[in-house]
């Protein structure tokens, strides 16, 4: 048990929709990471946050985006819905900065039809 | 892009056995992580070792780290059926900031 807590666990999107994704973290955890792991692949960065500042970006698009916000809860938006976003959407978080040991949450399962 | 590949990409062992995974990587790095993950839900991390260590142990773990060849290795010791799962090798890039670049993974399966 991470203490790191997603929601909602699945999600069914059509293409065109956009989605919000939700990840809260310990208190304490100064850095938040997302990544997309789709079927059958090792997870893909998407982006971190650190101290409520964008602290890297992986090679997503633009309509991919965040926030963390001071109560150490983050979101993930994914706007203009691809049939390839369908995957499961992993947060992380760090008590002791960017490059530590990352504790995952139990993701977020998204299908877009 | 994926950083690492890693060997092999599924393993077969009975109950008792010893598994090893190994681990490839391309660039330098801060530090390896491992990371099991059971039937595609969220990821444990297993184990830390920097790019200044060469062994490191926790349980019946144990993680060696050569940063000449650039490559890693899992070693489970007496395996038992729970440790049935996907394992992950990361890296942490040298001077990044701090993003896993995560490897494809070796699904073990430990039969009982």
């Amino acid at each position: 048990e991470t203490g790191v807590t997603q929601s909602p666990t699945h999600l069914i999107k059509t293409r065109g929709q956009q989605v919000t994704l939700r990840c809260s973290s310990q208190s304490g955890h100064n850095t938040v990471s997302w990544y997309q792991q789709a079927l059958g692949q090792g997870p893909q960065f998407i982006f971190q946050y650190y101290r409520e500042e964008e602290n890297g970006r992986g090679n997503f698009p633009p309509r991919f985006s965040g926030l963390q916000f001071p109560n150490y809860s983050s979101e993930l938006n994914v706007n203009a819905l691809e049939l390839d976003d369908s995957a499961l959407y992993l947060c992380a978080s760090s008590v002791a900065g960017p490059q530590e040991t990352q504790y995952f949450g139990p993701g977020t399962r998204l299908l877009v039809l | 892009s994926q950083q690492g590949e890693e060997d092999p990409q599924a393993l077969s062992i009975q109950e008792g056995e010893n598994a090893t995974m190994n681990c490839s990587y391309k660039t330098s790095i801060n530090n390896l992580q491992w990371y099991r993950q059971n039937s595609g839900r969220g990821l444990v991390h297993l184990i830390l070792i920097r790019s200044n260590e060469r062994e490191k142990h926790s349980g019946r773990l144990r993680v060696t780290l050569d940063t000449s060849k650039k490559s890693s290795s899992l070693l489970i010791t007496a395996s038992r059926a729970a440790d049935t799962a996907s394992y992950f090798c990361a890296t942490v890039p040298s001077g990044n900031t701090g993003k896993l670049i995560f490897g494809q993974g070796t699904t073990l399966q430990v039969k009982p």
